[in-house]
């Protein structure tokens, strides 16, 4: 296993194209999670999963964002009708669920730039 | 709302001085903190993680403290070298939920 995958790593699109990202977690890690960080900040909490469950949402993931885990496996994140203020890393990272667990392993991100 | 505050935002230092990078937080109510390291365009490292009940974890030439009361945490690095330039992010988990809440971070750079 070569960790948490993200695809694609950059992606430039036009304002009002809709851009999809995907995650492919550590296999046995059943707690996925998405961030969104921009330029000199550091993350911020969109989405998480628990399996195929998704668990909790942040007030940042609007009526255009959505993200599914089906069979509880790789993650996609879609953005619809993307505006520039979208531009930012999106980072995916999973993790072991159980006590005392919880360290995340992050990917290395999806760039978005919105032109 | 936790808040999570890292200062400065940015150190230089010459190569080998031993060093201590801040952060601080609002609710005292946390499940643990984690200390991540971030190259330049790349994603997160985690480095370190202290659980609530902990008051210190060493990796190497890494240690990080916890004072739940006081709200704060630090990372200490010693020996510095040039590899260790990157930002330095902290975040803490909440008791009551799985997500994380980070700082800003500590941009590091380490002059040879």
């Amino acid at each position: 296993d070569t960790g948490v995958s993200q695809d694609p790593r950059h992606k430039i699109t036009k304002r009002g194209q809709n851009v999809t990202f995907r995650c492919d977690p550590i296999s046995e890690h059943n707690r996925l999670y998405w961030y969104r960080q921009t330029l000199g900040q550091g993350p911020e909490f969109l989405t998480y999963f628990q399996n195929e469950a998704q668990l909790e949402k942040s007030r940042l993931l609007s009526d255009r964002f959505s993200a599914e885990r089906p069979k509880g496996s790789f993650s996609t994140l879609e953005i619809q009708r993307t505006e520039q203020g979208d531009s930012a890393m999106y980072l995916c990272a999973s993790s072991l669920g159980g006590y005392g667990a919880n360290v995340l392993t992050f990917g290395a991100g999806s760039r978005l730039t919105v032109l | 709302k936790q808040e999570v505050t890292q200062i400065p935002a940015a150190l230089s230092v010459p190569e080998g001085e031993n060093l201590v990078l801040n952060c601080s937080f609002t609710d005292s109510a946390i499940y643990n903190l984690q200390w991540f390291r971030q190259d330049p365009g790349k994603g997160l490292t985690s480095l370190l993680l202290i659980q609530s009940s902990q008051r210190e974890q060493t990796s190497g030439r890494l240690n990080a403290s916890l004072d739940k009361s006081s709200g704060r945490s630090t990372l200490y690095i010693a020996a510095s070298q040039p590899g260790d330039s990157a930002t330095y992010l902290c975040a803490v988990r909440p008791g009551s939920a799985r997500q994380l809440t980070f700082g800003s971070g500590t941009q590091l750079t380490v002059l040879p």
